[in-house]
């Protein structure tokens, strides 16, 4: 069961880039890893995926090391839209074993 | 393309009746997945649904049950509630390759008194 470990919470001044740093020790093989963020009382929505190296899109860039035993989500220059719950997901879309944990909860201050 | 939606959005019942969910995946997906999000336990992986059949389940009584149509919408159904049901469902969608990526609909939030 590759769970993960996240910062409970992070706040940071708007305009800065953010790093959350996820751990997950038991990524298996076939695993990716995926990153969510949620506002409260609404679905999570998704921000990127990657299985290894760098990935970036336009809202965010993963990097994910050699071993693949952590990942680190960046958002560059935040804004106080950011604030929410940000989720590392390492697995299969659709197993059982596809472990949410806790998040971080990113506040985001003027 | 329109998102996953789910009704009702807002549910309340009472301790040992039943409720039905609805989800309806992005058109084009064939796997939904149903979730089961509350403060103390976070979100935790109900079942998954890939062409109408269970392809995987979490760890939830046989109280909550699920199923699929033919074009793919899905439905969770929850027998004789309890308070600790109350929660707000969400369900998911995705290709159905274990390396898609599954996108969430914004929830129905049940409320069990």
């Amino acid at each position: 069961l590759a769970k993960t470990t996240q910062p409970i919470s992070m706040d940071s001044y708007e305009g800065q880039e953010v790093n959350i740093t996820c751990s997950h020790n038991n990524i298996a093989t076939n695993d990716y890893i995926t990153w969510y963020q949620q506002f409260p009382s609404q679905g999570p929505r998704f921000i990127i995926q990657g299985y290894k190296t760098k990935v970036t899109n336009e809202v965010a860039s993963l990097f994910i090391p050699a071993d693949r035993k952590s990942s680190t989500l960046s958002l560059p220059r935040v804004s106080l839209s950011d604030t929410a719950v940000y989720y590392c997901l390492v697995g299969q879309t659709g197993a059982n074993n596809l472990f949410f944990g806790t998040g971080t909860r990113l506040t985001v201050i003027p | 393309k329109a998102g996953v939606t789910q009704t009702p959005r807002y549910l309340i019942k009472t301790r040992g009746q039943q409720v039905t969910l609805s989800c309806s995946p992005i058109s084009g997906h064939r796997s939904v997945s149903w979730y089961q999000q509350t403060p103390g336990q976070g979100l935790q992986f109900l079942f998954e649904y890939f062409s109408e059949t269970q392809r995987n389940k979490g760890n939830f009584p046989g109280r909550f049950s699920g199923r699929q149509f033919s074009n793919s919408r899905s439905e969770m159904n929850v027998s004789t509630l309890e308070l600790g049901d109350s929660a707000l469902y969400l369900c998911a969608s995705s290709l159905g390759d274990r390396k898609e990526t599954q996108y969430f609909g914004p929830g129905t939030r049940l409320l069990v008194l």
